[in-house]
C-alpha cells in the first residue's frame, strides 16, 4: 500500500487498550473539527467530528474531546484492536468550507 | 467502498507535461472537493465545487484548474508539471455545501518524473 508520511510520530498500543491521539490546532474561528482514519492505500475516512460549542462527543468505541482554551482536540479508541492501525489525522473547517489537516499520527496496535 | 471513484488509480508521467484526473462523487451529493497529500505537505485542500460553481479555493497553484459539470462529476487539470507535483490527490464529495462531513475516495498517484 502507500505510504503516507516515512517520519509521522507513532502511537504503538496493546490490542484492548485504550488509544489516545492529540491534535493541537490553530485557528480559534473553527466551527468543525473533524477525525479521520487513513489507512494504507486508501483514502481518509470520516471517524467523527465536534462542533466548536461542544466539548465531548462519542461514537461508536471513539470519543472527541475539544478544549478551546487550550486549542487541543483529543481522539480516544476504546478498546483498540488491529483493524484500527492506520494513520489518523484530525481537521479543522474555518469559514469558507477549507478544511485544514494536521500532521497526522500513526497508530500501531500489537497482538 | 465510499462511492466516491477516481481514475486514474496511478499516473506516469514526464515533467512539462499535462494530466487530467477524474472524480465521480456519490451519487446524489453536490459538492466534490479536491485534496493534494504529500509527504512533506500533508494534505491539502485545493479547491471545491458545488453544483457546478467553484465555492472554495485553497492552495491551489496557478498551474492547476478544475472543473465540475453538469454530471456533477469533476476533473482536476495538472500542467506544466514539476517534480514536486508528485503527490496522491484526493477527490471527497458530500451532500452539502460542508466540507466536514465529506466522503475521500482512493486517490490519484500522480509520479512525475
Amino acid at each position: 500500500g502507500e505510504s503516507v508520511g516515512l517520519h509521522l510520530p507513532t502511537l504503538s498500543v496493546q490490542e484492548g487498550d485504550n488509544s489516545i491521539i492529540n491534535c493541537a490546532y490553530s485557528n480559534s474561528a473553527s466551527d468543525y473539527f473533524i477525525w479521520y482514519k487513513q489507512e494504507s492505500g486508501k483514502g481518509p475516512q470520516f471517524i467523527i467530528d465536534i462542533r466548536s460549542n461542544m466539548d465531548k462527543r462519542q461514537g461508536q468505541r471513539v470519543t472527541v474531546l475539544l478544549n478551546k482554551t487550550v486549542k487541543h482536540l483529543s481522539l480516544q479508541i476504546a478498546a483498540t484492536q488491529p483493524g484500527d492501525s492506520a494513520v489518523y489525522f484530525c481537521a479543522e473547517k474555518a469559514a469558507g468550507n477549507k478544511l485544514t489537516f494536521g500532521g497526522g499520527t500513526r497508530v500501531l496496535v500489537k497482538p | 467502498d465510499s462511492g466516491v471513484t477516481q481514475t486514474p488509480k496511478h499516473l506516469i508521467t514526464a515533467t512539462g507535461q499535462r494530466v487530467t484526473l477524474r472524480c465521480s462523487p456519490r451519487s446524489g451529493d453536490l459538492s466534490v472537493y479536491w485534496y493534494q497529500q504529500s509527504l512533506d505537505q500533508g494534505l491539502q485542500f485545493l479547491i471545491q465545487y458545488y453544483n457546478g460553481e467553484e465555492r472554495a479555493k485553497g492552495n491551489i497553484l496557478e498551474r492547476f484548474s478544475a472543473q465540475q459539470f453538469p454530471d456533477l462529476h469533476s476533473e482536476l487539470n495538472l500542467s506544466s508539471l514539476e517534480l514536486g507535483d508528485s503527490a496522491l490527490y484526493f477527490c471527497a464529495s458530500s451532500g452539502e455545501d460542508t466540507a466536514s462531513r465529506a466522503f475521500f475516495g482512493q486517490g490519484t498517484r500522480l509520479t512525475v518524473v
